[in-house]
């Protein structure tokens, strides 16, 4: 059954280090999101992409977070220079189109502590 | 702006017996709605949807959700809960046409008693 994989599950890194994590969407899938989950909390989206394009990053704090799709397939979401408050589980989901009506498929996301 | 509200933080609930998740949104648009379900240490599924049409949904699980638009809830239920369904729910909103933008709520754990 296709999945969408992320890369690693957990991480621990210090504050001020660099953080990177990975994702690779089902197969054919255009659009690819990218969630942080605070615990106690509901997912938020960071970043949408369609194809290698970016349609909303507007909750992306911008001054320390990229991420990119540079073939439209993969991706990579980074984090540099981390902080504490960036401890989270960090989620990566996908879509055959992006459309409202168009079911979203979740990876089992990487859980990212600040120490 | 849409927003999601899910009032119930935990429900605990005896096996065997019947649960409601409330779930209430704001939008100003029309809406598409959905609730998600995450096991512990995994990412979310999706556990049923209201697009258009009927406005009583169910899942392959057994959980129904009744889309009410004068009311703005879409609570999610089931008669009988299981050991199995002891997870966190999540309702989430997403405004017709264009690309999907969905907000989620904060969530609900349901704690299956045995």
């Amino acid at each position: 059954e296709a999945e969408v994989a992320q890369s690693p599950r957990y991480k621990i890194t210090e504050k001020s280090q660099a953080v990177a994590f990975w994702c690779d969407p089902i197969s054919g899938h255009a659009t690819l999101y990218w969630y942080r989950q605070i615990l106690g909390q509901g997912p938020e989206l960071l970043v949408q992409f369609q194809d290698e394009s970016v349609v909303d990053d507007s909750q992306l704090p911008k001054d320390r977070f990229s991420a990119e799709r540079l073939k439209g397939v993969d991706s990579t979401l980074k984090i540099q220079p981390a902080e504490l408050g960036d401890s989270a589980m960090y989620l990566c989901a996908s879509s055959f189109s992006g459309t409202a009506n168009t079911e979203a498929f979740f990876g089992q996301g990487t859980r990212l502590t600040v120490v | 702006a849409q927003s999601v509200t899910q009032l119930d933080s935990q429900v605990p609930v005896f096996e065997e017996a019947p649960v409601e998740l409330r779930c209430n949104y704001s939008s100003s648009v029309s809406v598409y709605l959905f609730w998600y379900v995450q096991y512990p240490n995994q990412g979310l599924q999706l556990l049923l949807k209201y697009l258009s049409g009927s406005t009583l949904v169910e899942s392959i699980n057994g959980f129904e959700a009744e889309f009410n638009k004068s009311q703005t809830s879409f609570h999610l239920r089931k008669p009988s809960v299981h050991i199995s369904d002891t997870a966190e729910y999540f309702c989430a909103v997403s405004e017709t046409g264009g690309y999907q933008k969905v907000t989620f709520g904060t969530g609900t754990k349901l704690q299956v008693i045995p």
